[in-house]
């Protein structure tokens, strides 16, 4: 069965920085890109970041590149997102997802981690 | 690239035909994803590539479309998909989401 958790979230003060990681089990993670999505509270999904399967390849959304950067340990099946910087726009619930390749979509998802930029 | 949903919400009853539409404001071939999600839940996919149902999806959705307009449609409403439903696009990054359809009861 595949497994994402997520986790490192919580509260910073604007300027502030925090890592994300998502922890995946059931699948040959280092087959597979990962990306990050976002929900802000009561809004839509928006598209963070993704990294190819070996981690030379990263993509990044305008608003967080510079910023944010995606990682990868595939020793550990761990994907990381370290923030930096952080503004109350970044106040959202943070998912970790697997990519179908291509990506042609994100077949599996986390349950989330919320992160809170706020003084 | 840009997506647009329509409508942002619907109201439908159990056993309804519902399609939900989702525009780009470029070509992007078939690049095209759907996901459902509940109140309090994660996104799920429901079709990739347009019109590829992903495994265990009630075979009541179906996906089409290619260019700039594409469709989900749900043949018979059922209580457990009232939810919110969006579109992605995977052919370019960086990779987008419309604004999502909310179908209630």
């Amino acid at each position: 069965e595949v497994q994402l958790v997520e986790s490192g979230g919580g509260l910073v003060q604007p300027g502030g920085s925090l890592r994300l990681s998502c922890t995946a089990s059931g699948f040959s993670f280092n087959s597979y890109g990962m990306s990050w999505v976002r929900q802000a509270p009561g809004k839509g999904l928006e598209w963070v970041s993704t990294i190819s399967l070996s981690g030379g390849n990263t993509y990044y959304t305008d608003s967080v590149r510079g910023r944010f950067t995606i990682s990868r340990d595939n020793s550990k099946s761990t994907m990381y997102l370290q923030m930096n910087s952080l503004r109350g726009e970044d106040t959202a619930i943070y998912y970790c997802a697997k990519n179908i390749p291509g990506p042609l979509g994100l077949d599996y998802w986390g349950q989330g981690t919320l992160v809170t930029v706020s003084s | 690239i840009q997506l647009t949903q329509s409508p942002s919400s619907l109201s439908a009853s159990v056993g309804d035909r519902v399609t939900i539409t989702c525009r780009a404001s470029q070509g992007i071939s078939s690049y095209l994803a759907w996901y459902q999600q509940r109140p309090g839940k994660a996104p799920k996919l429901l079709i990739y590539a347009a019109s590829t149902l992903q495994s265990e999806v009630p075979s009541r959705f179906s996906g089409s479309g290619s260019g700039t307009d594409f469709a989900l449609t749900i043949s018979s409403l059922q209580p457990e998909d009232f939810a919110t439903y969006y579109c992605q696009q995977v052919n370019h990054y960086p990779l987008t989401f419309g604004g999502g359809t909310k179908v209630e009861i």
